[in-house]
């Protein structure tokens, strides 16, 4: 079975603070993504990665910033974070053009 | 643009009876669908996929429709069970990209 895992389920940050979101794939898989999940608007991607040191832009990522040093690892990184980044964050890992498998995702807060 | 709409971000259905939850998607390039199920708190899981070879695929209570020429897709639950109350997301891609578009999610109620 694929297991993602993500470092946090849930967490509180303040209002410009860095937040580092972690999250870690089992399965040797080429790509990983970072999604947030806000109501109405269902999974939105941020970035996507599909190599070790590789990343691509998704929809919106803006204020927001990645990092793959592992292929098991994909970090994205809140500079500052802000009140409007209040969001569910979901990681996701795929072979190829397969299917994506979930992590449990993290809710975080900006106060 | 949504490229992945669900139009429906909420259905109800009684236990027992048939629940169809409908997507529809405008980039006819996409030959790749598949719907995930996300339960409160937890990340979406996979249910089931069709390629755009196919007009129907099934999976024990899940059967999903693709009809290319209206660009609509749709998941039938039958019998529908109160387990299967969740948001259900489809989504879509291009041969050989690996991005996923998601549509907003249907929230299914089924009533015991």
């Amino acid at each position: 079975d694929v297991k993602v895992t993500q470092s946090s389920r849930y967490l509180v940050k303040r209002t410009g603070e860095k937040v580092f979101l972690e999250c870690v794939q089992d399965m040797d898989h080429e790509n990983m993504f970072w999604y947030r999940q806000d109501p109405g608007l269902g999974l939105r991607l941020i970035y996507f990665s599909y190599d070790v040191k590789m990343k691509e832009k998704g929809d919106i990522p803006e204020g927001y910033s990645v990092s793959r040093e592992k292929k098991e690892r994909f970090s994205l990184i809140l500079e500052s974070a802000s009140t409007n980044q209040t969001s569910m964050y979901l990681c996701a890992s795929s072979l190829g053009s397969n299917t994506q498998y979930f992590g449990p995702g993290t809710r975080l807060t900006v106060l | 643009d949504q490229q992945v709409k669900q139009n429906s971000p909420s259905l109800s259905v009684q236990e027992g009876r048939i629940s169809i939850l409908n997507c529809d998607y405008t980039n006819s390039m996409f030959d790749y669908f598949l719907w995930y199920k996300k339960y409160p708190a937890e990340g979406p899981t996979f249910l089931i996929s069709i390629s755009s070879i196919k007009d129907k695929n099934e999976d024990g209570r899940f059967t999903v429709f693709l009809n290319k020429s209206a660009k609509h897709l749709s998941l039938h639950i039958v019998p529908s069970q109160p387990g299967d109350s969740a948001v259900y997301f489809c989504a879509a891609s291009l041969y050989n990209f690996n991005k996923f578009y998601f549509g907003s999610g249907t929230k299914l109620n089924v009533k015991p």
